[in-house]
Parts: structure tokens; sequence; C-alpha cells
């Protein structure tokens, strides 16, 4: 049982280039959610999503952008980098109202 | 997120209880939580409780809710060191914002031997 699965776990990128991280979790789960954490400032919510084809702004939504084609993946891209984007991005999985599971993190680091 | 509020360090001796203390501001949270996270790994639930529930006990933690104070702590009885991590309070949205899960900074909790 994998759980959630985040790709890639590490990634440098230099300022003004894209890409995209991957969150796959193989519960059945409805809501996912992409959270940013950094020093001093705990886990802030970027975008969320109760379901298949659907996501919401969370509270630092801005430089990114997210979708859930299918249910058991939710993309988190990042359109054209920048330094203030350097952080540990977690992904986390929950059924509605209980218990939410979370990846293992992926540092990105923004030059 | 702003809208969940905790103290960011606690010290304790090793034996003693710990006390972390939460404030929250949405009135329609359904659940509030409590995770763990230790260095290097991500969020483990350690426990819960249920917007109509003022207490709820589980082995060494006690979960007291205060709702006319939106007010949240986890108790940690007969603290050990192995309890030393980020404890992270957390708070579903209702109504409109049904999914959203918003988390509190953290508290550094450093028990000493």
């Amino acid at each position: 049982n994998a759980g959630v699965t985040q790709t890639p776990k590490f990634r440098v990128l230099k300022t003004g280039q894209s890409m995209t991280l991957l969150c796959a979790q193989d519960m059945n789960h409805e809501y996912m959610y992409w959270y940013r954490q950094d020093p001093g400032m705990g886990l802030r919510l970027i975008h969320y999503s109760v379901g298949e084809g659907t996501t919401a702004k969370g509270e630092v939504p801005d430089g990114y952008n997210v979708s859930r084609l299918k249910k058991q993946n939710f993309l988190l891209g990042l359109e054209s980098a920048a330094p203030s984007q350097t952080s540990v991005y977690f992904c986390a999985s929950s059924y509605v109202n209980t218990e939410a599971f979370f990846g293992q993190g992926t540092r990105l680091t923004v030059v | 997120g702003e809208d969940v509020e905790q103290s960011l360090f606690l010290s304790v001796r090793e034996g003693d209880s710990s006390v972390i203390n939460c404030t929250y501001t949405d009135s329609s949270s359904t659940y509030l939580y409590w995770y763990k996270q230790e260095p290097g790994a991500g969020l483990q639930l350690l426990t819960y409780i249920f917007s109509n529930m003022d207490m709820k006990q589980d082995q060494r933690l006690t979960v007291l809710l205060n709702k006319k104070d939106k007010h949240l702590s986890l108790r940690i009885a007969d603290t050990q060191t192995g309890d030393s991590a980020i404890y992270f309070c957390a708070e579903t949205g209702g109504g409109s914002t049904l999914g959203r899960l918003y988390f509190g900074r953290g508290t550094q909790l450093t028990v000493w031997p």
C-alpha cells in the first residue's frame, strides 16, 4: 500500500523555468491538498480539491496552478518559478473530514 | 494559516506534562486535528475531535475543545524525549469551505532529559 506518493523528491530550478509536481494516492480519497512549508510559517494551503475535476484556492495560490483530471492524481504546476517559491511542498489526501495522509514532501530550490 | 494560531515553542522536562494551545476563527469548523511532524518527515495524525465534543482522551493524549472561545489544546502526559517534534493544530472548513484544511504554524516541542 503506497499511500500518498510525491514525485520528484528533490528539484532545483532556475528562475523562470516551469515544472509540475505530481501527487498520486491509491486510497480512493475524495479530497486532495497541496501545501508549502517554510521555516516559521507552518503549512500553508496552496490549492485543494474536493473531487475529480474540481479545484479551489487556498491561502497562497498565486504563482501556482493545479489540475485533478483523475481522482487519484493531483498536479501542482509552477509556470514561471521564482526564488520565493523555494520551499518544501507536501501533498495530502483524505476522505471527507477524516485523517489526511501526507506524502514525504518535495524539496524545491529556485535559483 | 492565519486562521489558526499556535505558540511557536514549548520546552518541558521529561516526565512532566506538556500543553500545546491553539485558537481558530472559523465557527463552521467541523473537525479539529492535532498532527505531529518529526524532522525530515511528513505529518502524521495524532488525534482529532469533532466540533460537538469538548474532550477526548487517547492514552497519554487529552484534547480539550472550548467551542465558544474557539480554543483547542493538546495535553501530553508523562512527556518523553521521543515526543520532541513539531505539533500542528488543524481545522476543516464547513459550509462553503467544506474540504478546506488549514494548519497553524506549528509548536516546536523540546523535551529535556
